[in-house]
């Protein structure tokens, strides 16, 4: 079974300052994609970044990008520039490449822009 | 074209009520997901379907819960004799196809509250 682990339950950064998110994942799987969501209080799940195992070129989305570390089954996010915008829990979650498209979450962590 | 979309909202139920939350995809998707996050958690994945097919219900629990993609309509997922522990919020996504990595849309989700 697949698990996520996001061992930051709380985070607060200063509005244009850099903030890392960590996430570590466990799995036998050897290609699989591993995902950022950001839920702000609208609740909404709204996704910020994607990768594929298989590719060795961490994934950027303008301010946001990722440090994939495929041997440590690590996936952390990096958030450039922050803005108050970026208040939100974040939620890192892994998907089998074989498999339905299902989702597995981490717990989430709450990150706050301060001004 | 529209978002996923849940309603209602928000629902209250008495202990022993049943619930039906309904889910409509995206335009052309087929592919269907439940999720429920408690309080403070992640989602956690429950049922996957298709038009008229439940494909896995691995994380459906095994009373109670039931779940429904019928032809014509919108997915149903329906929780009978509510009890406290099944308050939480419940999100449906969608996806276009089954191929391999496919990103799935969440619609808002459904904050059901047992009382």
């Amino acid at each position: 079974a697949q698990t996520v682990t996001q061992s930051q339950p709380e985070m607060s950064v200063q509005e244009a300052e850099t903030v890392t998110l960590s996430c570590t994942y466990d799995t036998s799987e050897s290609n699989y994609y591993l995902f950022w969501y950001k839920q702000p209080p609208s609740r909404q799940m709204i996704l910020v970044i994607r990768q594929e195992a298989y590719k060795q070129q961490n994934a950027t989305e303008n301010r946001f990008s990722v440090n994939f570390q495929k041997a440590a089954k690590s996936f952390s996010l990096k958030i450039s520039d922050s803005q108050l915008g970026d208040t939100a829990m974040y939620f890192c979650a892994f998907m089998k490449q074989w498999g339905n498209n299902d989702m597995r979450f981490g717990a989430g962590t709450r990150l706050t822009v301060k001004p | 074209n529209a978002g996923v979309m849940q309603n209602p909202r928000h629902l209250v139920r008495r202990r022993g009520q049943e619930a039906r939350l309904r889910c409509s995809p995206m335009k052309g998707h087929s592919h269907v997901y439940w999720y429920r996050q408690l309080p403070e958690e992640g989602l956690k994945f429950m049922v996957y379907l298709q038009k008229e097919n439940i494909i896995d219900e691995s994380g459906m629990p095994k009373e109670r819960f039931s779940a429904e993609f019928p032809k014509e309509g919108p997915s149903i997922l329906r929780i009978q004799q509510v009890v406290r522990g099944d308050s939480a919020a419940y999100f449906c996504a969608s996806s276009p196809s089954w191929e391999s990595g496919t990103e799935a849309f969440f619609g808002q989700g459904t904050r059901l509250t047992v009382v």
